[in-house]
């Protein structure tokens, strides 16, 4: 099994700070990334599927990237706020993956008012 | 509600007690799974069902025992378990095991005791 990273493990920030974090994966023989965000008590919730190398996805303040040349893909936060608190979790699909989504161990967001 | 229904939300049982958690799904998808979330660690996939045949165990301990009887509802029975066991149980459902990405249940915190 391909383990899959994620850092940091968690992060504080204050309302309206900038923040990234970053998933690497070991392979880039995969179908597709994707990214989840997990809000505490709720369901996890598809963010973004990206598939090409320089992909860039956007929704609303949340941007994503992903370079499958270097193995990492990175999400940023614009302008954080208190409802951004959740943990993004990045799972590559497909190739080397196997036919199910491999889960990194997720990044801990926390944006304090 | 994403529209993938799990119950119970909470569950505490007794080493020697049998129980079943239940996921519902009327979203038309094929495939359907259940994940656990231990403490600190990624979310682990456990079964995979698709059109009701189950096409993956991913190791599993007998003493967890999947059943789908159709392609909407998927059961978790679990007897003999251990307090290792206690976890979050995640059910998620997609269409045809595309990497469209899952749509995930909100869980069962289980704590055996």
């Amino acid at each position: 099994i391909l383990n899959v990273e994620q850092s940091p493990q968690s992060l504080h920030v204050q309302e309206g700070d900038s923040t990234n974090f970053t998933c690497s994966f070991p392979s880039s023989n995969f179908y597709a990334l994707h990214w989840y965000r997990w809000e505490t008590a709720k369901s996890p919730e598809a963010l973004f599927v990206m598939t090409l190398n320089g992909d860039e996805k956007k929704k609303g303040r949340i941007s994503a990237t992903l370079n499958t040349k270097e193995g990492y893909s990175y999400l940023y936060i614009k302008g954080s706020q208190p409802e951004d608190s959740a943990t993004y979790l990045c799972a590559p699909f497909g190739g080397n993956y196997g036919q199910n989504f491999v889960f990194g161990p997720g990044t801990r967001l926390s944006v304090l008012p | 509600e994403t529209g993938v229904t799990q119950t119970p939300r909470h569950l505490v049982m007794g080493m020697t007690n049998k129980k079943s958690l239940k996921c519902e799904q009327h979203l038309g998808h094929n495939a359907m799974y259940w994940y656990k979330q231990s403490a600190k660690k990624p979310l682990e996939l456990m079964f995979v069902y698709n059109f009701k045949e189950q096409t993956e165990n991913n190791s599993v301990p007998s003493r967890f025992s999947p059943e789908c009887p159709n392609s909407s509802h998927l059961f978790l029975h679990l007897h003999t378990l251990q307090p290792e066991d206690s976890a979050l149980y995640l059910c998620a459902s997609s269409q045809d095991r595309e990497p469209g990405g899952y749509t995930f249940g909100s869980g069962t915190r289980l704590t055996v005791v």
